[in-house]
């Protein structure tokens, strides 16, 4: 199962562009990519998910180069409410394998 | 409205004392997983299940069983709790598995003293 690499944390303000980038250098050739946004003692929440060049949801962005070995999502005019932890996923199977994540803290 | 459901939301108890914690989804999902949460180790699957009567190990498995006797209910059960096993703990399920996107519970934050 492909290991993930994310930066430990990140801080932006309110109303800024945000990009977090994830690297999955052996990821597998049926491996999707998915995003998963985290409050405290919530249960993560699906962002969005992609298998290569771009994909755009009302929430985000995730941009996925030729090769696969990365992807970044982009958080377009965070707010507050975006502080969170940021899961990126890399898999198709069953066992599912979650990294630490990016904290993300959105100043005022 | 479609979820999972995780009884209870809290649970402290006392080591080697039976205990069980509920996982219901409504959705029809064939695969159901449990993980745990630690701090700074972020989330580690304990077990999973593709289909009724199908489980499978996870990468935490230690300690823990689980069974899938109907589609919609994967309880998590730790026949003699230690105190490592104190953690925040989300059950999520997802229409077959295969990387589709998983719906988790709220979580059951299980002391074990």
């Amino acid at each position: 199962l492909a290991k993930t690499t994310q930066p430990i944390s990140m801080d932006s303000y309110e109303g800024q562009e945000v990009n977090i980038t994830c690297s999955h250098n052996n990821i597998a050739t049926n491996d999707y990519i998915t995003w998963y946004q985290q409050f405290p003692s919530q249960g993560p929440r699906f962002i969005i998910q992609g298998y290569k060049t771009k994909v755009t949801n009302e929430v985000a962005s995730l941009f996925i180069p030729a090769d696969r070995k990365s992807s970044t999502l982009s958080l377009p005019r965070v707010s507050l409410s975006d502080t969170a932890v940021y899961y990126c996923l890399v898999g198709y199977g069953q066992n599912f394998v979650f990294g630490p994540g990016t904290r993300l803290s959105v100043l005022p | 409205e479609a979820q999972v459901t995780q009884n209870p939301r809290y649970l402290i108890t006392v080591t080697g004392k039976k205990l069980t914690v509920t996982c219901s989804q409504n959705m029809n999902h064939e695969y159901m997983s449990w993980y745990r949460q630690d701090p700074g180790l972020g989330l580690r699957q304990i077990y999973y299940s593709m289909n009724v009567e199908v489980t499978d190990k996870g990468d935490v498995p230690e300690g823990y069983k689980v069974s899938r006797k109907e589609k919609r209910n994967f309880p998590l059960i730790l026949e003699s709790p230690s105190p490592n096993q104190t953690s925040l703990y989300f059950c999520a399920s997802s229409p077959r598995g295969y990387g589709e996107k998983l719906f988790f519970g709220s979580g059951t934050q299980l002391s074990v003293l």
